[in-house]
């Protein structure tokens, strides 16, 4: 399979409790991007690598959240004490360079009690 | 921020019905992209606009971009159930803003 991989597929967690997702890009793509999607809304950009370097992040990534991408290759996104507000499908997609379209993996559902 | 509008939010059709969805920007776009995300899934790219009053047909799917670039427009010529889904349209740059969508719903 040569799209884009997602772990864990969902993820139930206390309040306040750290958790980190990973994506495994398609491997020739430089850019991954992270999404978070909530029902009935379109995804919302949280930020973005190429290759190791992280070059933007929106203003809904708090300081709870940090994501990395060593190497360039896989990423993880970890939210610290998360909170109910948190709970959604986050999104990774890559795709090769910036005008180019997104593959987009099937995302990870976090459910915060 | 740069936003992009979608009209309209839900659009029910019997099936064999068209189906149009449109989105909108203030600003002007560089390009556009469209994706469809059926129930429990996630977005799949469907095409790329680039230049001013460009026209694309994938089978039954068209796309237009504005004169103005500001505008584009997804048209589905005699809907199929197969066609259920939110449609997005996403403004690029160096990442994509995604409007609301537009949920399609098929009544066979």
């Amino acid at each position: 399979d040569t799209g884009v991989s997602q772990n864990p597929r969902h993820k139930i967690t206390k309040r306040g409790q750290n958790v980190t997702f990973r994506c495994d890009p398609i491997s020739e793509h430089n850019r991954l991007y992270w999404y978070r999607q909530t029902l009935g809304q379109g995804p919302e950009f949280l930020t973005y690598f190429q290759n190791e370097a992280q070059l933007e992040k929106s203003r809904l990534l708090s300081d709870r959240f940090s994501a990395e991408r060593p190497k360039g290759s896989f990423s993880t996104l970890e939210i610290q004490r998360t909170e109910q507000g948190d709970s959604a499908m986050y999104l990774c997609a890559s795709s090769q360079t910036q005008d180019y379209g997104y593959t987009f993996g099937s995302g990870t559902r976090l459910t915060v009690v | 921020g740069q936003q992009v509008m979608q009209i309209p939010q839900y659009q029910h059709v019997q099936e064999g019905e068209d189906f149009t969805t449109y989105c909108n920007s203030s600003t002007t776009l560089s390009n556009i992209q469209w994706y469809k995300q059926r129930p429990g899934g996630h977005p799949v790219f469907l095409i790329q606009l680039v230049k001013s009053g460009e026209v694309k047909k994938q089978k039954r799917l068209t796309f237009q971009f504005g004169e103005a670039k500001k505008n584009s427009s997804l048209h589905i010529t005699a809907t199929q159930t197969t066609d259920v889904g939110t449609y997005f349209c996403a403004r690029g740059g160096n990442m994509l803003t995604f409007g609301g969508g537009t949920r399609l719903m098929v009544k066979p």
